[in-house]
């Protein structure tokens, strides 16, 4: 079945980096996604990779793809309050039946001390 | 920068009523998705629509719930009877042909009591 699983919180020093880490099930899932939510708000896309990648940088962002272990992470470099949100991992499936629907982890809450 | 819209952006109803909410994806794009979030819970997968027709729905999406594309900018769900565990955050999302990011609304908080 899906399943996306992902720790509930992390806890990093402003300038430190932050690793978030997911796991998901399915092997057949095509893209993985990193979305942030701040308080209050909606679900903001960060970056996305494509499952036959295993890594994507995108300024602060580092996704690193373990396929073989279904294993998802982002890295965000020089951590800054602004960054404090909880991060969301999700894949989607697109083939004949799939309409590219996504599978959402719980999220991590990431606080960001000063 | 075009974003996807939600109104209201909080619902109260009672038990029993029928509520609508609504969402303006982004113009051009033609996959539209509803997703909600129990407090505490995961975001998950509702329906997804194009063509002016159903694509892929989940088994929380029964036959309390219907989504229609009423005029060129609108995409509503609609839930004809609520039940106390329908309160949730419910997200509209929206696709570009071709292109595999989803766009989020900010959501409508439904409370029923």
């Amino acid at each position: 079945g899906e399943d996306v699983e992902q720790s509930l919180f992390l806890s990093v020093r402003e300038g430190d980096s932050s690793v978030i880490n997911c796991t998901y099930t399915d092997s057949s899932s095509t893209y993985l996604y990193w979305y942030k939510q701040e308080p209050g708000a909606g679900l903001q896309l960060l970056t996305y990779i494509f499952s036959n990648m295993d890594m994507k940088q995108d300024q602060r962002l580092t996704v690193l793809l373990n396929k073989k272990d279904k294993h998802l992470s982002l890295r965000i470099a020089d951590t800054q309050t602004g960054d404090s949100a909880i991060y969301f991992c999700a894949e989607s499936f697109y083939g004949s039946s799939n309409t590219g629907k996504l599978i959402f982890g719980q999220g991590t809450t990431l606080q960001v001390k000063p | 920068e075009p974003e996807v819209t939600q109104t209201p952006s909080h619902q109260v109803t009672q038990m029993g009523q029928e509520v609508i909410l609504r969402c303006v994806p982004i113009s051009n794009h033609l996959y539209f998705y509803w997703y909600r979030q129990i407090l505490g819970q995961k975001v998950e997968f509702l329906v997804s629509f194009y063509n002016n027709e159903i694509s892929e729905k989940s088994e929380i999406f029964d036959d309390q719930f219907s989504v229609e594309r009423p005029d060129g900018s609108n995409f509503t769900l609609k839930i004809r009877s609520t039940k106390l565990e329908d309160s949730a955050m419910y997200f509209c999302a929206s696709k570009k042909q071709g292109a595999y990011e989803q766009y989020f609304g900010p959501g409508t908080r439904l409370t029923v009591t």
